[in-house]
């Protein structure tokens, strides 16, 4: 069992709809990363958490340390929303960003 | 500010070749780390850098990889006699403290090295 687990693997939207990914993690942690890939292949980071909610724009995550999980939400998806969204851990034991990466949740909306 | 700069963006190697990849972390922050992405598979983290000194290489294969962020210039990841297993996209990040005291992480564009 991996330690970092996404859901859903791949997501189709259409533009307008709201979207939620979600990552649970089996391992004691000091922060969780969401990072968006672009089709190209660049990663950007969206949020760095260990508790509560954040939002940025039209992008929402929010964290549970009690049941190890964390969602991604996007409201009023659009087209260039789609790329691959990915959840990284930080902490169980490792230096700082010795991050335990999920598989990614790519997501593809449609206008 | 430029961001996280690596070079090359792209390199080919033949089995046997050397190859460096470079990176140029954002201005002020003093931390460095490089990931790997083999193709169809997720991100791993290899190593930590501070200025002159690796804090962490629990994640660099044990032989022909090697990790350095000299007290001047770029960090640089060189992989020796390389095999077609290496072909990957390389991604650096960096990071400095924010406002609120986290590290935040600003990655590169990534190197994508391929082995003929």
């Amino acid at each position: 069992k991996n330690e970092v687990e996404q859901s859903p693997q791949n997501l189709t939207a259409q533009e307008g709809e709201f979207i939620t990914i979600n990552c649970s993690y089996s391992v004691g942690i000091s922060a969780l990363h969401w990072l968006q890939q672009h089709p190209g292949g660049g990663i950007v980071s969206l949020f760095m958490l260990s508790s509560g909610k954040k939002k940025h724009g039209r992008l929402i995550a929010t964290i549970n340390i009690q049941e190890k999980h964390s969602s991604l939400h996007i409201t009023a998806s659009h087209p260039r929303d789609s790329a691959v969204y990915i959840c990284a851990v930080e902490g169980g034991g490792g230096s700082q960003g010795n991050l335990i990466f999920g598989k990614g949740t790519k997501l593809s909306v449609k206008p | 500010n430029a961001g996280v700069m690596q070079n090359p963006r792209h390199l080919v190697r033949r089995r046997g070749q050397e190859a460096r990849l470079r990176c140029s972390p954002m201005k002020g922050h003093s931390h460095v780390y490089w990931y790997r992405q083999l193709p169809e598979e997720g991100l791993k983290f290899m190593v930590y850098l501070q200025k002159e000194n690796i804090i962490d290489e629990s994640g660099m294969p044990k032989e022909r990889f090697s990790a350095e962020f000299p007290k001047e210039g770029p960090s640089i990841l060189r992989i020796q006699q390389v095999v077609r297993g290496d072909s990957a996209a390389y991604f650096c990040a960096s990071s400095g403290e924010d406002i609120s005291g986290a590290n935040v992480l600003t990655f590169g564009a990534g190197s994508r090295l391929t082995v003929l």
